[in-house]
């Protein structure tokens, strides 16, 4: 069976300050898939970032970057120069190839930025 | 840039009635799925959907739920009989094929949702 682990409940930081969220999945799936998604005030869920497991290279994309470490089943995931819009609650989420396609999410992070 | 639709955006309900959410998922995708999430809890997958059928649910999917497909464009969840458990934000979502061996790593693009309320 898998599962995600979003440690942080809470997250409050300043406008314009680096924010990381961190994931820690389990599974005994080799192939697997993991997805950041963020959900604002409005109630929409909006998929970010993904990331397999095969692949080599940590990335960013514009303010945002992830860190994947295999060896502590880590998917950490970092905003740059913090805006007020991105205050939400971001969930990780894991698919492992074996068990279809059903996302697994972990029970969120809210984040708060202030100005 | 295409997106999910979900109607009603907000659906309140008496206990024991039955109850249609519809979506109209992306138009070139071809996996559908259902998800719910309980006031302030975490997002649980419901049921997917592949070429007209059920590929995977979850133990929360009983006998109560089923879904449909009634015609090229809508997707819906009908509850038979609601319970007051069952008032949640249920959330549409879908995604392409894909090419390869892995694609269920294709995103999921999601609905902005329709909250269920039973009183």
């Amino acid at each position: 069976a898998q599962k995600v682990t979003q440690a942080q409940t809470e997250i409050s930081v300043v406008e314009k300050e680096d924010v990381t969220l961190d994931c820690v999945y389990e599974t005994r799936d080799t192939t697997y898939y993991l997805f950041w998604y963020k959900q604002p005030p409005s109630g929409e869920l909006v998929f970010l970032i993904r990331r397999n497991s095969f692949d080599e290279q940590n990335e960013i994309s514009g303010r945002y970057s992830w860190n994947f470490q295999k060896s502590t089943s880590s998917f950490n995931f970092t905003i740059t120069a913090s805006q007020v819009v991105d205050s939400a609650v971001y969930f990780c989420a894991l698919i492992i190839e074996t068990s279809g396609s059903r996302l697994t999410f972990g029970e969120g992070t809210q984040l708060t930025v202030n100005p | 840039e295409p997106e999910v639709t979900q109607t009603p955006s907000h659906q309140v309900t008496q206990m024991g009635q039955e109850v249609i959410l519809r979506c109209v998922p992306i138009s070139n995708h071809l996996y559908f799925y259902w998800y719910r999430q309980i006031l302030g809890q975490k997002v649980e997958f419901l049921v997917s959907f592949y070429n007209n059928e059920i590929s995977e649910k979850s133990e929360i999917f009983d006998d109560q739920f089923s879904v449909e497909r009634p015609d090229g464009s809508n997707f819906t969840l009908k509850i038979r009989s609601t319970k007051l458990e069952d008032s949640a934000m249920y959330f549409c979502a879908s995604r392409s094929v894909g090419t390869g061996y892995h694609s269920a790593n294709q995103p999921q693009h999601f609905g902005d949702g329709t909250r269920l309320s039973i009183l």
